[in-house]
């Protein structure tokens, strides 16, 4: 069951312009988002999250804009630096009301900064 | 900054044999995890654990597999019978209240 998608597998951005990065879900129980970068041979890092009560969180070149109407959030990168090449994951977790503790992983998009 | 740490950082084993991987959660969270990530594919949930006991496990936690916070500061995830198909990056992670904090990972090869 995928319920968290990110249908872009990879991006390529030149450094300096804006990397946008997107993430589909299915279960209109999730309401809390969070994205993770993911070096090689390393540990996702938490970047950003977002509550399903705002519709943008924005952390230095991070933000984070969140459309429940359409199920769809995405992360902007600007301005998009190569140390910022790795694989990005989206994730998100039902109500904290609903019982469940269980964090669900989008697939991953590889982000590439051209220098 | 606190972290989370797991050992080994790479485990060869025999199809057949029980391997333990360890994390050291960061000391003042409440929920333990465990995911893996099977080379190429999505970061997969395996298991939470709140309060000394299992809240959550998904369909690939079967009875091969078992946690254990044995002294209040180690979480362990035994594979009793490693599989061909258990070679992964196994993650710990732990948090307190919103994100989720990772390790390193385990890699995990079943030859």
């Amino acid at each position: 069951d995928q319920q968290v998608k990110q249908n872009s597998p990879s991006l390529s951005v030149q450094e300096g312009r804006i990397s946008i990065l997107n993430c589909d879900y299915t279960n209109s129980m999730f309401d809390y988002f969070l994205w993770y970068k993911k070096y090689p041979a390393e540990g996702p890092t938490f970047l950003i999250s977002i509550s399903s009560i705002k519709d943008k969180n924005e952390d230095g070149r991070f933000t984070v804009f969140l459309n429940k109407s359409a199920k769809h959030l995405s992360l902007h990168i600007v301005p998009s630096q190569p140390g910022d090449s790795a694989v990005y994951f989206c994730a998100a977790i039902p109500s904290l009301f609903s019982g469940t503790y269980k964090y669900i992983f989008g697939t991953g998009t590889r982000l590439k900064v051209l220098a | 900054e606190p972290e989370v740490t797991q050992t080994p950082s790479h485990q060869v084993t025999q199809m057949g044999q029980e391997v333990i991987l360890r994390c050291v959660p960061i000391s003042n969270h409440l929920y333990f995890y465990w995911y893996r990530q099977i080379l190429g594919q999505k970061v997969e949930f395996l298991v939470s654990f709140y309060n000394n006991e299992i809240s959550e496990k998904s369909e690939i936690f079967d009875d091969q597999f078992s946690v254990e916070r044995p002294d209040g500061s180690n979480f362990t995830l035994k594979i009793r019978s490693t599989k061909l198909e258990d070679s992964a990056m196994y993650f710990c992670a732990s948090k307190k209240s919103g994100e989720l904090f990772f390790g390193e990972g385990s890699r995990l090869t079943v030859l």
